[in-house]
């Protein structure tokens, strides 16, 4: 049984790129959501999808943006990008009616020059 | 807004040492939940607690939720090194869906 499952592991961008990062939930899992980790901090909600609608944000501008497809998988998009998007990107995936216990994945390192 | 503060921020033990990180809640929570984060790794789920003063115990590690649910525990007895790592514990907004993470604390266990 596979976890959460993110691509890629590593990305270098240049400020006013944008990205696209990928996220397989855990089977079965039906709920996603998305965190902004800077070095020596916790993460940090982005928002979450569930039934391919966001259904809450957090305090992130509207460069970040996300899909959840069918298949429960999601992609996280984040325009424009800055020095200070510069950090790593987890992956959370868990069952709607289970509020609470999150898989992450291995997260993407993300690296803005 | 909500928060969730963590003490301390970095913590040195010698093996065999115990290590107890608190958390701390700007509001009640209906549930926390404590996960660990080893270096270079990503968070793993340990525990949720849900009920008030509720403590449960997995091996040498011990937490518990306070009676107004607006703080938390770990505490590890006898450290060792495989413990090495952040740990974070975390809480939902008030009826929301979005999920707080404290700072961390990270615990260093020298051999």
């Amino acid at each position: 049984d596979a976890g959460v499952t993110q691509s890629p592991t590593h990305l270098i961008k240049t400020r006013g790129q944008q990205v696209t990062l990928r996220c397989s939930p855990k089977s079965g899992h039906d709920t996603v959501s998305w965190y902004q980790q800077a070095l020596g901090q916790g993460p940090q909600f982005i928002f979450q999808y569930y039934e391919e609608e966001e259904r809450q944000r957090g305090n992130f501008p509207d460069r970040f943006s996300g899909h959840q497809f069918p298949n429960y998988s999601s992609e996280l998009n984040v325009n424009a990008l800055l020095l200070g998007d510069s950090a790593l990107y987890l992956c959370a995936s868990s069952l709607q009616w289970q509020r609470g216990e999150a898989f992450f994945g291995q997260g993407t390192r993300l690296t803005v020059v | 807004g909500q928060q969730v503060m963590q003490i301390p921020q970095y913590q040195h033990v010698q093996e065999g040492e115990d290590f107890t990180t608190y958390c701390n809640s700007s509001t009640t929570l209906s549930n926390i939940q404590w996960y660990k984060q080893r270096p270079g790794g990503h968070p793993v789920f340990l525990i949720q607690l849900v009920k008030s003063g509720e403590v449960k115990k997995q091996k040498r590690l011990t937490f518990q939720f306070g009676e107004a649910k607006k703080n938390s525990s770990l505490h590890i007895t006898a450290t060792q090194t495989t413990d090495v790592g952040t740990y974070f514990c975390a809480g939902p907004n008030t009826g929301g869906f979005k999920t707080i993470f404290g700072a961390g604390t990270r615990l260093f266990v020298k051999a």
